[in-house]
């Protein structure tokens, strides 16, 4: 079946601007994650969703960043007035259920320059 | 809070040659404890995982225990290839939420 998709694949976008990630998870997955790799931070947690519940919003880095899931499906990762330190890749995961025992899968990533 | 510390690479090797990579972790209770690959151009890849204190994970003819009263989780393999070429990645999960915490990773480059 089809894995986790995200787009674009790659955004350039100027220092000010905003810009929208798109993640399209497994068909059926219940959780779903947005997780940030960057040269100097590593891979570092940023929100997670699970079902209708409340999303846990602590791993934002600023109140620049919000992201929603619409239909308990796709979900997309806003990031306003970006700045330079945003240049990063953005991973989404999706998991059957919010639990540990549930592998986490990844998509391609959206690799974000701020130029 | 939780942390991940894996040993700093690169790391190079010959083909069928053995490798070793530490990953040692600080977590509240009883974590799940796995290893992540990621091949140049791809996504991240689950390699195997271990969920309670001496569980051995293996994939791939890759191995890793997970030893609490170390806090450790090293990923192992006996004969490696220039087909496990790619960055490896120890994480946790705790046992009070979901989200994966990550080592730095760790490049691995095997050389014919």
């Amino acid at each position: 079946g089809a894995g986790v998709s995200q787009s674009p694949s790659n955004k350039v976008t100027e220092k000010g601007k905003d810009v929208e990630l798109r993640c399209d998870p497994i068909s059926g997955h219940t959780a779903l994650y947005w997780y940030r790799q960057s040269l100097g931070q590593g891979l570092e947690f940023l929100i997670y969703f699970q079902g209708n519940s409340a999303p846990d919003k602590s791993g934002l880095p600023s109140d620049r960043f919000s992201a929603e899931r619409t239909g308990g499906s796709v979900s997309t990762l806003t990031i306003q007035r970006t700045q330079q330190e945003d240049s990063a890749v953005y991973l989404c995961a999706s998991s059957l259920y919010r639990d540990r025992n549930y592998e986490q899968y990844f998509g391609p990533g959206t690799r974000l320059t701020v130029t | 809070g939780n942390s991940v510390t894996q040993m700093e690479g690169p790391v190079t090797l010959s083909e069928e040659a053995f490798l070793t990579i530490n990953c040692t972790y600080t977590a509240t209770g009883y974590p799940s404890l796995f290893w992540y690959v990621q091949y140049p151009g791809e996504g991240l890849q689950l390699l195997l995982k271990a969920t309670k204190a001496d569980d051995k994970g293996s994939n791939k003819g890759f191995e890793a225990t997970y030893r609490k009263e170390t806090t450790s989780f090293h990923l192992e393999k006996g004969s490696v290839q220039v087909s496990d070429s790619a960055v490896y990645f120890c994480a946790l999960i705790d046992t009070s939420g979901s989200r994966l915490t990550f080592g730095e990773g760790t490049q691995l480059t095997v050389n014919p």
